[in-house]
């Protein structure tokens, strides 16, 4: 199953960047990696996604190593308002394709 | 607002009142799911349709019925609960599901529900 692996907890310093890794290694070749983030009893709100290539949009960026294994997500001036639960997600095959969430990273944004 | 509005937010009931949850999507989607989050745990997934079609149940007792009458709502309906079933229920819908390429899911805030 290609399940993640991602720290408990993290502490990032207001304004600075926040990189948050996660592995992946029995990832398939197909499957995408996604990033979402949940603040405190809220629904988890889609952040990126990204295949092979590094990937970046108005909210973060997504650094995937060469052989899959392993992502970075980056928060690159991390707010007070960033503090939320941080999942890495991939495809479970032989299930559906379902997602799996895990119990993702709780970052705290200190001021 | 994410387009996905789940109704109530939260909910109160008793062991054996009957009630239902309520998830709108207009986005377009396929897809609708049912997910619940208790305290301290991951995500757990309940149930999928796709093109109104159940396509998971994830061994979800019977006391949860979902029902999907389009591709823009979904519904749970609740009956006979149990304390332990206090928990986060969220909606989800995405494009479509089981596909081979992105599939990105988008939430509704959830519904609060707390079996006295």
């Amino acid at each position: 199953d290609a399940k993640t692996t991602q720290p408990t907890s993290m502490d990032c310093a207001e304004g600075r960047a926040a990189n948050l890794p996660c592995n992946h290694s029995t990832i398939s070749g197909n499957e995408y990696v996604y990033w979402y983030r949940q603040i405190h009893s809220q629904g988890p709100q889609y952040i990126i996604h990204g295949l092979k290539n590094n990937e970046t949009n108005e909210m973060a960026s997504l650094i995937i190593t060469e052989d899959r294994k392993s992502s970075t997500l980056i928060l690159p001036h991390a707010t007070l308002r960033d503090t939320a639960v941080y999942y890495c997600i991939v495809r479970v095959r032989g299930t559906g394709n379902q997602f799996y969430f895990g119990t993702g990273t709780s970052l705290t944004v200190i001021p | 607002e994410t387009g996905v509005t789940q109704t109530p937010r939260h909910l109160v009931m008793g062991m054996t009142n009957k009630k239902s949850l309520k998830c709108e999507q207009h986005l377009g989607h396929n897809a609708m799911y049912w997910y619940k989050q208790s305290a301290k745990k991951p995500l757990e997934l309940m149930f999928v349709y796709n093109f109104k079609e159940q396509t998971e149940n994830n061994s979800v007792p019977s006391r949860f019925s979902p029902e999907c009458p389009n591709s823009s709502h979904l519904f749970l309906h609740l009956h006979t609960l149990q304390p332990e079933d206090s928990a986060l229920y969220l909606c989800a819908s995405s494009q479509d599901y089981g596909g081979a390429g992105a599939n990105v899911l988008t939430f509704g805030a959830g519904s609060r529900l707390t079996v006295l």
